[in-house]
């Protein structure tokens, strides 16, 4: 299996513009997560979907923030507009909830975003 | 809310030592996880405890959970520098999906 597959890498982008990060979820798992990692926050989850559907965003920092699951199969997670204070690693993770899951998180590798 | 609580937060250990790195947590929690992450990457999945008293080990690391002291332990033995990284325990609210992250301990092993 790929893993949980995140695009792009490495964002820099002026404040102001538009962000849009992307996420494909292991194949076959149920839930996807939205993380934001900082070196004075630590690791704080934004956002979580079940099925397609969102369950938790009471993470999402502002308005300006906003996540979607169209299928089981991909995420974005939009930032518009952007501030410096949006710069971190995000990261996506996925599980396999209910029945014989584990519920065991699997993280992307990351995008790390600049906003100058 | 859960609120996670680990300890030592930065620990600078000699190659070949033992130490213990402490993982509590406010509220009942059936189910927690524990992370490494190496500088600049991402959260490489380390042990799952999935009940009180759950015990797991891979190499020189031994993970352990009691869930009635709402405390979990990650034991290094006779560490080596490859240990190097930060550790992250992670328990999950009763009943939900989403895991609530320590702030990590940095672990450093000198040779």
């Amino acid at each position: 299996d790929a893993g949980v597959i995140q695009s792009p890498r490495h964002e820099v982008t002026e404040m102001g513009q538009e962000v849009t990060l992307r996420c494909k979820p292991i194949s076959g798992h149920n839930s996807l997560f939205w993380y934001r990692q900082t070196m004075m926050r630590g690791l704080e989850l934004l956002i979580y979907f079940n099925n397609n559907v969102p369950i938790d965003d009471s993470g999402m920092p502002e308005d300006r923030f906003s996540a979607k699951m169209p299928n089981a199969s991909f995420s974005t997670l939009k930032i518009q507009p952007s501030e410096p204070r949006d710069s971190a690693v995000y990261f996506c993770a996925s599980s396999l909830v209910g029945g014989q899951g584990s519920y065991e998180q699997y993280f992307g590798p990351g995008t790390r975003l600049t906003v100058t | 809310e859960l609120k996670v609580e680990q300890n030592p937060l930065f620990l600078s250990m000699q190659e070949g030592k033992n130490y213990t790195i402490y993982c509590n947590y406010s509220t009942t929690s059936d189910r927690l996880y524990w992370y490494r992450q190496d500088p600049g990457k991402s959260l490489e999945s380390l042990f799952v405890l999935l009940s009180n008293g759950a015990v797991k080990q891979e190499g020189r690391l031994m993970a352990s959970l009691d869930t009635k002291a709402r405390l979990s332990t990650l034991h290094i033995t006779a560490a080596v520098h490859d240990l190097s990284a930060t550790y992250f325990c992670a328990p999950s609210p009763q009943y939900g999906n989403k895991l609530v992250f320590g702030a990590g301990t940095i672990l450093r092993v000198k040779s």
